[in-house]
Protein backbone atom coordinates (compact mmCIF):
# COMPACT_ATOMS: atom_id res chain seq x y z
CA UNK A 1 0.00 0.00 0.00
CA UNK A 2 0.71 3.46 -0.09
CA UNK A 3 3.64 4.43 2.67
CA UNK A 4 4.17 8.54 3.34
CA UNK A 5 7.83 9.23 4.66
CA UNK A 6 7.55 12.51 6.79
CA UNK A 7 10.61 14.37 7.74
CA UNK A 8 12.33 15.42 10.57
CA UNK A 9 10.03 13.82 13.09
CA UNK A 10 11.26 16.74 15.54
CA UNK A 11 12.03 20.60 15.16
CA UNK A 12 13.41 22.77 18.06
CA UNK A 13 12.95 25.91 16.66
CA UNK A 14 13.89 30.02 17.96
CA UNK A 15 10.63 32.32 17.32
CA UNK A 16 11.43 34.68 14.73
CA UNK A 17 13.28 31.34 12.37
CA UNK A 18 11.97 29.59 9.43
CA UNK A 19 11.29 25.86 9.16
CA UNK A 20 10.98 22.96 6.69
CA UNK A 21 9.54 19.64 6.23
CA UNK A 22 8.40 17.75 3.91
CA UNK A 23 7.13 14.45 2.74
CA UNK A 24 7.74 11.62 0.15
CA UNK A 25 5.55 8.90 -0.98
CA UNK A 26 6.17 5.44 -2.58
CA UNK A 27 3.17 6.15 -5.09
CA UNK A 28 2.30 8.70 -6.97
CA UNK A 29 -0.69 11.16 -5.43
CA UNK A 30 -2.91 13.46 -7.27
CA UNK A 31 -3.72 15.65 -4.00
CA UNK A 32 -1.34 17.03 -1.36
CA UNK A 33 -2.96 18.21 1.57
CA UNK A 34 -1.09 19.82 5.09
CA UNK A 35 -2.35 19.48 8.63
CA UNK A 36 -1.38 21.30 12.18
CA UNK A 37 -2.88 19.03 15.37
CA UNK A 38 -2.71 20.89 19.12
CA UNK A 39 -3.14 17.98 21.62
CA UNK A 40 -6.57 16.71 22.40
CA UNK A 41 -8.11 18.53 18.67
CA UNK A 42 -8.43 17.11 15.68
CA UNK A 43 -6.11 18.09 12.23
CA UNK A 44 -6.87 21.58 11.26
CA UNK A 45 -6.29 21.91 6.94
CA UNK A 46 -3.53 24.37 6.03
CA UNK A 47 -3.38 24.06 2.48
CA UNK A 48 -4.48 21.91 -0.42
CA UNK A 49 -2.59 21.68 -3.39
CA UNK A 50 -3.83 19.89 -6.65
CA UNK A 51 -1.22 19.85 -9.65
CA UNK A 52 2.18 18.84 -9.87
CA UNK A 53 4.41 21.72 -9.63
CA UNK A 54 1.90 23.91 -7.71
CA UNK A 55 3.25 26.46 -5.00
CA UNK A 56 0.57 27.94 -2.75
CA UNK A 57 0.77 30.49 0.38
CA UNK A 58 -1.53 30.10 3.20
CA UNK A 59 -0.29 33.71 5.49
CA UNK A 60 3.07 32.84 6.55
CA UNK A 61 3.24 29.13 5.42
CA UNK A 62 3.88 27.86 1.87
CA UNK A 63 3.35 24.60 0.55
CA UNK A 64 4.57 22.99 -2.80
CA UNK A 65 3.60 19.91 -4.88
CA UNK A 66 6.59 18.46 -6.07
CA UNK A 67 7.46 17.87 -9.78
CA UNK A 68 7.21 13.91 -9.55
CA UNK A 69 3.75 13.59 -7.64
CA UNK A 70 5.63 11.88 -4.95
CA UNK A 71 6.45 14.82 -2.63
CA UNK A 72 5.38 17.93 -0.92
CA UNK A 73 7.09 20.22 0.97
CA UNK A 74 5.83 22.92 3.57
CA UNK A 75 8.01 25.52 4.86
CA UNK A 76 6.64 28.05 7.78
CA UNK A 77 8.17 31.56 7.75
CA UNK A 78 9.02 33.78 10.87
CA UNK A 79 7.76 31.22 13.36
CA UNK A 80 5.48 32.43 16.37
CA UNK A 81 4.87 30.80 19.31
CA UNK A 82 1.25 29.48 18.22
CA UNK A 83 3.03 27.57 15.58
CA UNK A 84 3.62 24.99 18.47
CA UNK A 85 2.02 21.85 17.10
CA UNK A 86 2.47 18.50 15.32
CA UNK A 87 2.22 19.20 11.23
CA UNK A 88 0.76 16.34 9.09
CA UNK A 89 0.98 15.59 5.36
CA UNK A 90 -1.31 14.02 3.44
CA UNK A 91 -1.94 12.34 0.04
CA UNK A 92 -4.80 11.32 -2.37
CA UNK A 93 -4.32 9.42 -4.80
CA UNK A 94 -5.98 6.88 -8.21
CA UNK A 95 -9.27 6.28 -7.26
CA UNK A 96 -9.46 6.13 -3.34
CA UNK A 97 -11.22 9.05 -1.79
CA UNK A 98 -9.72 8.30 1.53
CA UNK A 99 -5.93 10.26 2.92
CA UNK A 100 -2.93 8.70 3.72
CA UNK A 101 -1.26 10.42 6.42
CA UNK A 102 2.55 10.61 7.40
CA UNK A 103 3.48 10.47 10.90
CA UNK A 104 3.78 13.97 11.50
CA UNK A 105 6.68 16.28 12.45
CA UNK A 106 6.59 18.01 15.73
CA UNK A 107 7.12 21.39 15.80
CA UNK A 108 8.30 23.46 18.97
CA UNK A 109 8.92 26.99 18.95
CA UNK A 110 11.03 28.51 21.68
CA UNK A 111 10.89 32.19 22.82
CA UNK B 1 -20.47 26.77 14.41
CA UNK B 2 -20.37 25.02 11.07
CA UNK B 3 -17.72 22.68 11.25
CA UNK B 4 -17.67 19.24 12.19
CA UNK B 5 -19.03 17.53 15.20
CA UNK B 6 -18.53 14.54 17.08
CA UNK B 7 -20.15 13.03 20.05
CA UNK B 8 -18.76 12.11 23.39
CA UNK B 9 -15.36 13.86 23.15
CA UNK B 10 -14.38 11.47 25.35
CA UNK B 11 -15.29 7.59 26.45
CA UNK B 12 -13.97 5.32 29.08
CA UNK B 13 -15.18 1.95 28.89
CA UNK B 14 -14.57 -1.21 30.20
CA UNK B 15 -13.10 -4.41 28.04
CA UNK B 16 -16.04 -6.26 26.16
CA UNK B 17 -18.50 -3.56 26.32
CA UNK B 18 -20.36 -2.36 22.92
CA UNK B 19 -19.10 1.91 22.34
CA UNK B 20 -21.43 4.11 19.77
CA UNK B 21 -19.70 7.32 18.47
CA UNK B 22 -21.47 10.56 16.16
CA UNK B 23 -20.47 12.40 13.84
CA UNK B 24 -22.36 15.52 12.45
CA UNK B 25 -20.58 16.52 8.88
CA UNK B 26 -20.60 20.05 7.20
CA UNK B 27 -24.26 20.30 5.96
CA UNK B 28 -23.49 20.91 2.57
CA UNK B 29 -20.71 17.75 2.40
CA UNK B 30 -22.09 14.67 0.91
CA UNK B 31 -18.62 12.62 1.74
CA UNK B 32 -18.08 11.66 5.03
CA UNK B 33 -14.67 9.52 6.69
CA UNK B 34 -13.62 7.47 9.41
CA UNK B 35 -9.88 7.39 10.93
CA UNK B 36 -8.63 6.26 14.05
CA UNK B 37 -5.73 7.90 15.17
CA UNK B 38 -3.18 6.23 18.05
CA UNK B 39 -0.62 7.97 19.69
CA UNK B 40 2.60 9.45 17.59
CA UNK B 41 0.59 8.07 14.70
CA UNK B 42 -0.90 9.84 11.56
CA UNK B 43 -4.98 9.37 11.31
CA UNK B 44 -5.30 5.70 9.48
CA UNK B 45 -8.40 5.46 7.41
CA UNK B 46 -11.35 3.24 8.16
CA UNK B 47 -14.04 3.46 6.08
CA UNK B 48 -15.90 6.46 3.97
CA UNK B 49 -19.54 7.55 2.95
CA UNK B 50 -21.27 9.40 0.06
CA UNK B 51 -24.60 10.23 0.90
CA UNK B 52 -25.86 7.24 2.55
CA UNK B 53 -24.05 4.31 0.70
CA UNK B 54 -20.51 2.80 2.43
CA UNK B 55 -18.21 3.10 -0.39
CA UNK B 56 -15.06 2.01 1.12
CA UNK B 57 -13.67 -0.29 4.33
CA UNK B 58 -10.27 -0.34 5.18
CA UNK B 59 -8.62 -3.99 6.58
CA UNK B 60 -8.42 -1.96 10.24
CA UNK B 61 -12.08 -2.43 10.22
CA UNK B 62 -12.71 -5.79 11.93
CA UNK B 63 -16.45 -7.57 12.18
CA UNK B 64 -16.56 -5.87 15.60
CA UNK B 65 -16.81 -2.04 14.06
CA UNK B 66 -19.44 -0.99 11.83
CA UNK B 67 -20.69 2.50 10.51
CA UNK B 68 -24.19 3.86 9.53
CA UNK B 69 -24.72 6.73 7.40
CA UNK B 70 -28.86 6.49 7.48
CA UNK B 71 -30.03 9.55 6.00
CA UNK B 72 -26.40 10.52 4.41
CA UNK B 73 -26.65 13.07 7.23
CA UNK B 74 -25.00 12.21 10.33
CA UNK B 75 -23.20 8.92 11.01
CA UNK B 76 -22.51 6.68 13.69
CA UNK B 77 -19.46 4.90 14.45
CA UNK B 78 -20.19 1.50 16.72
CA UNK B 79 -17.49 -0.87 18.24
CA UNK B 80 -19.02 -4.08 19.61
CA UNK B 81 -17.04 -5.91 22.04
CA UNK B 82 -14.35 -3.57 23.24
CA UNK B 83 -10.78 -4.86 23.58
CA UNK B 84 -8.09 -2.66 24.53
CA UNK B 85 -6.96 -2.29 21.64
CA UNK B 86 -9.35 -0.37 20.66
CA UNK B 87 -7.95 2.53 22.56
CA UNK B 88 -7.91 5.40 20.67
CA UNK B 89 -8.66 8.96 18.90
CA UNK B 90 -11.39 8.22 16.90
CA UNK B 91 -12.11 11.04 13.87
CA UNK B 92 -14.68 12.01 11.78
CA UNK B 93 -14.14 13.89 8.47
CA UNK B 94 -16.42 15.36 5.94
CA UNK B 95 -15.42 16.68 2.65
CA UNK B 96 -18.01 18.01 -0.51
CA UNK B 97 -16.90 16.14 -3.11
CA UNK B 98 -17.12 16.09 -6.94
CA UNK B 99 -13.53 16.99 -7.31
CA UNK B 100 -13.10 18.79 -3.97
CA UNK B 101 -10.54 16.54 -1.72
CA UNK B 102 -9.79 18.83 1.38
CA UNK B 103 -11.43 17.08 3.96
CA UNK B 104 -12.46 18.97 7.43
CA UNK B 105 -11.81 17.22 10.89
CA UNK B 106 -13.85 16.98 13.55
CA UNK B 107 -12.53 17.22 17.17
CA UNK B 108 -12.31 13.64 17.69
CA UNK B 109 -13.77 11.03 20.02
CA UNK B 110 -10.68 9.98 22.47
CA UNK B 111 -11.47 5.63 23.40
CA UNK B 112 -10.34 4.19 26.64
CA UNK B 113 -11.07 0.71 27.34
CA UNK B 114 -9.85 -0.44 30.76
Amino acid sequence: GQQLNQSPQSMFIQEGEDVSMNCTSSSIFNTWLWYKQDPGEGPVLLIALYKAGELTSNGRLTAQFGITRKDSFLNISASIPSDVGIYFCAGQGGSARQLTFGSGTQLTVLP
Amino acid sequence: DTGVSQNPRHKITKRGQNVTFRCDPISEHNRLYWYRQTLGQGPEFLTYFQNEAQLEKSRLLSDRFSAERPKGSFSTLEIQRTEQGDSAMYLCASSLGQGYHEQYFGPGTRLTVT
